[in-house]
């Protein structure tokens, strides 16, 4: 069956560093994989989206790697900072398709 | 604009009653999906309308919900004879077209609990 795996223990940090975040998938052919954050008590927000055919994606701090050989996604935030401390969601969107698949989310607290 | 709406926020309910979810999408979204979050949990796909085409409802997880969009615009989640595990918080999102991979503008949720 269809899976998406993101590390389910928090990640903690010290500001200023880089924080990575994982999202590993099976039995899964995604066209988009997106990235979410989500505060307690919200809905989640989009942050980036990259495509089957790009291999990292930017913006501002936040870095996006897909690599579709190894079914994963890397999620950066570089330079990171207390107000970045959140639980940051991975979705994939089949080809042909346009249901949402959404990871559990990886908490990062981010300690100054 | 206005973003996502959800009503109730919160929503108390017995064992066995029914409960109605609405959700306003933001004016000129074709796309509107439902999905439920457990405490801890991710997002958990329940359905999607897009334009005029037949929704997909390929993830409510019993006959017991259902859901509409009239007009195109505001859709309602009805879950009939209620049941704990439908404890949750209910969250429904926008896009503004469906090529796939659009972003989706999220509500707050309406936390439901069933006692």
């Amino acid at each position: 069956s269809q899976k998406i795996e993101q590390n389910s223990e928090a990640l903690n940090i010290q500001e200023g560093k880089t924080a990575t975040l994982t999202c590993n998938y099976t039995n899964y052919s995604p066209a988009y994989l997106q990235w979410y954050r989500q505060d307690p008590g919200r809905g989640p927000v989009f942050l980036l989206l990259i495509r089957e055919n790009e291999k990292e994606k930017r913006k501002e701090r936040l870095k996006v790697t897909f690599d579709t050989t190894l079914k994963q996604s890397l999620f950066h935030i570089t330079a990171s900072q207390p107000a970045d401390s959140a639980t940051y969601l991975c979705a994939l969107v089949h080809t042909g398709g346009f249901k949402t698949i959404f990871g559990a989310g990886t908490r990062l607290f981010v300690k100054a | 604009g206005a973003g996502v709406s959800q009503s109730p926020s919160n929503k108390v309910t017995e064992k066995g009653k029914d409960v109605e979810l609405r959700c306003d999408p933001i004016s000129g979204h074709t796309a509107l999906y439902w999905y439920r979050q457990s405490l801890g949990q991710g997002l958990e796909f329940l359905i999607y309308f897009q334009g005029n085409s037949a929704p997909d409802k390929s993830g409510l997880p019993s006959d017991r919900f259902s859901a509409e969009r009239t007009g195109g615009s505001v859709s309602t989640l009805t879950i009939q004879r209620t049941q704990q595990e439908d404890s949750a918080v209910y969250l429904c999102a926008s896009s503004l077209k469906m090529t796939g991979g659009d972003e989706q503008y999220f509500g707050p949720g309406t936390r439901l609990t069933v006692t």
